[in-house]
């Protein structure tokens, strides 16, 4: 496609439900992001893939927050048991460099997810 | 860790002045620095990437400056428009070089 794309735009669920979350990236692009924005704060980075692989996971908040890559394409952001406090936008971005966070990072619209 | 602080939550200006943005961080200095875009509901979008060897860099009506010894960036928009309104992020590598580290940003509104 010609953008990053993300689904669903927007996820409601009940406390303690698991819910999945789906990035599309770029073609071709090699490295994908997943960030947190919660209301009134700054983006979060959660965890950067290379490829399949998850060199840098430091941004999982807690064992709750798992992500996968397949195919060195889409990417699912898993989280379980989720709290109130998960509520947020979680970004992904895709960039076409091999090494990481110097190269500009295309954005999808992100998923609103609400945890009632 | 790496903070950066983005020293105006809001910033409203009018129609036709410039629009000075402060980026400050702490800790190390980066190889790069970044400012993008975000409108309401959306994700962010890039606009810029300055290099720690680059003094300034331009496009159309955006400036921006990094300055390695007082650990700070500068972003303008010249002859402001209705249209810049949108919050502005400043990102920096993290020292693993594996992701971005946002501002918070500044929302812009410039008044007509």
């Amino acid at each position: 496609g010609a953008g990053v794309s993300q689904s669903p735009s927007n996820k409601v669920t009940e406390k303690g439900k698991d819910v999945e979350l789906r990035c599309d990236p770029i073609s071709g692009h090699t490295a994908l992001y997943w960030y947190r924005q919660s209301l009134g704060q700054g983006l979060e980075f959660l965890i950067y893939f290379q490829g399949n692989s998850a060199p840098d996971k430091s941004g999982l908040p807690s064992d709750r927050f798992s992500a996968e890559r397949t195919g060195g394409s889409v990417s699912t952001l898993t989280i379980q048991r989720t709290q109130q406090e998960d509520s947020a936008v979680y970004l992904c971005a895709s960039s076409g460099l091999t090494r990481g966070s110097t190269d500009t990072q295309y954005f999808g619209p992100g998923t609103r997810l609400t945890v009632l | 860790s790496q903070k950066i602080e983005q020293n105006s939550e809001a910033l409203n200006i009018q129609e036709g002045k410039t629009a000075t943005l402060t980026c400050n961080y702490t800790n190390y200095s980066p190889a790069y620095l970044q400012w993008y875009r975000q409108d309401p509901g959306r994700g962010p979008v890039f606009l810029l990437l300055i290099r720690e060897n680059e003094k300034e860099k331009r496009k159309e009506r955006l400036k921006v400056t990094f300055d390695t010894t007082l650990k700070q960036s500068l972003f303008h928009i010249t002859a402001s428009q209705p249209a810049d309104s949108a919050t502005y992020l400043c990102a920096l590598s993290n020292q693993a070089g594996t992701a971005l580290i946002f501002g918070k940003g500044t929302t812009l509104s410039v008044s007509s």
